[in-house]
């Protein structure tokens, strides 16, 4: 298994640009969700997934969408970038079923907003 | 805002010497979980706590839960130069969802 893919791996936009993050996972998991980094800091949650067809928003969600229309993968869209969201964005994967808590990382994408 | 919040925030050690990182957080949980993370690299999952133990070992690697003191602690043993990372402890606020709030993370560097 691949686990967690994330492309690109790097990326540089300008201020007013949009782009989508790629994520797929090839685990068959139900939940999904992404973060940010930002230097020094912990991971923020962005958006998150519970399944196919139900998204919901995380703590930082203003400036990013998200869909999940299939169970192996979660876009994440800008949709008009700023320079505040330059930072690491990671993509996790999770099961479903009682105990199973364990998030699985991809290895992130890098973004620079000029 | 950080759920978790780290202590020290960074740790410099000898190989050989034990290495102790503390969490505090701010809701109820179900359960507290621990990450690492080497430079540049995704998360990966060292260790789970629930809400109801007390402490867990797996390997060289300890936790310990204080729902009392909504705090949580992590030690390494016998510390190793490939144990050099940043360690963050995540908590799910009390829902139970697999979406987390993490803390800011203690930076371990484990000199040879």
């Amino acid at each position: 298994n691949a686990g967690v893919t994330q492309t690109p791996k790097f990326q540089v936009l300008k201020t007013g640009q949009s782009m989508t993050l790629q994520c797929a996972q090839d685990m068959n998991h139900e939940y999904m969700s992404w973060y940010r980094q930002d230097p020094g800091m912990g991971l923020r949650l962005i958006h998150y997934s519970v399944g196919a067809g139900i998204t919901d928003q995380g703590e930082v969600p203003n400036g990013y969408n998200v869909s999940r229309s299939t169970t192996e993968d979660f876009p994440l869209r800008l949709l008009s970038a700023a320079p505040s969201q330059t930072s690491v964005y990671f993509c996790a994967s999770s099961p479903a079923g009682q105990g199973a808590y364990e998030q699985y990382f991809g290895p992130g994408t890098r973004l620079t907003v000029t | 805002s950080q759920q978790g919040e780290e202590d020290p925030q960074a740790l410099s050690i000898q190989e050989g010497e034990n290495a102790t990182m503390n969490c505090s957080y701010k809701t109820s949980i179900n359960n507290l979980q621990w990450y690492r993370q080497n430079s540049g690299r995704g998360l990966v999952h060292l260790i789970l706590i629930r809400s109801n133990e007390r402490e867990k070992h797996s390997g060289r690697l300890r936790v310990t839960l204080d729902t009392s003191k909504k705090s949580s602690s992590l030690l390494i043993t016998a510390s190793r130069a490939a144990d050099t990372a940043s360690y963050f402890c995540a908590t799910d606020g009390g829902t139970g969802r697999r979406a987390l709030t993490f803390g800011s993370g203690t930076r371990l560097q484990v000199q040879p």
